[in-house]
């Protein structure tokens, strides 16, 4: 049963336009979220998190939002840029030291 | 990706060997994971330790064994090797919570 959800394989977007990533989860529990960016052959790296109590958090280009009442998550990153050409992991957990991902959404920077 | 070094990088096995992935980390974390990655299927965790001396089964445990020899060292063994285990395998550590960060990842495939 998956709790964490990323129903769109795949985004193209062009260069310097807003992308947009979504995330949906099953496990009210969850009471943080986090977003990792992957290249190939490298392991992934930390974006941006969001506790429970916010629902909105920034850091430069990307920014996460939160709808608890939804179970929903979206990553906006503004400017889109080349290098933003990666696979997003969204990722969940219940406060406690098992996070769990999603099956990732590759993201495609269009020039 | 600094920090937690996983080990051998790729490897080749036949179907029924055995073999220990090894990983160690330097952040003085008391957490670390063992994830692996497959086409579709996003990040899975197969255990997790929360501190040294304790391990906790995952999403897909099964076929695995894991030993958390001291706080710097997290080893993932696979007794009898399948097809099926062929994978990219990502160790990670976490200290303040919940940001977690991912080795360079071990490429098994099993013939």
């Amino acid at each position: 049963d998956q709790q964490v959800k990323q129903n769109s394989p795949s985004l193209s977007v062009q260069e310097g336009r807003i992308s947009i990533l979504n995330c949906d989860y099953t496990n009210s529990m969850f009471d943080y979220f986090l977003w990792y960016k992957k290249y190939p052959a490298e392991g992934p790296t930390f974006l941006i998190s969001i506790s429970s109590i916010k629902d909105k958090n920034e850091d430069g280009r990307f920014t996460v939002f939160l709808n608890k009442s939804a179970k929903h998550l979206s990553l906006h990153i503004v400017p889109s840029q080349p290098g933003d050409s990666a696979v997003y992991f969204c990722a969940a957990s219940a406060g406690d030291d098992k996070i769990i991902f999603g099956k990732g959404t590759r993201l495609h920077i269009l020039p | 990706n600094a920090g937690v070094t996983q080990t051998p990088k790729f490897q080749v096995l036949k179907t029924g060997q055995s073999m220990t992935l090894q990983c160690a980390q330097d952040m003085n974390h008391n957490s670390m994971y063992w994830y692996r990655q497959d086409p579709g299927m996003g990040l899975r965790l197969i255990y997790y330790s929360a501190s040294e001396g304790t391990t906790d089964k995952g999403e897909v445990p099964n076929g695995y064994n894991v030993s958390r020899l001291n706080k710097r060292e997290f080893s993932l063994r696979l007794e009898s090797a399948a097809p099926s285990q062929t994978s990219v395998y990502f160790c990670a550590t976490s200290g303040p919570f919940p940001t977690i960060y991912f080795g360079e990842g071990s490429w098994l495939t099993v013939v």
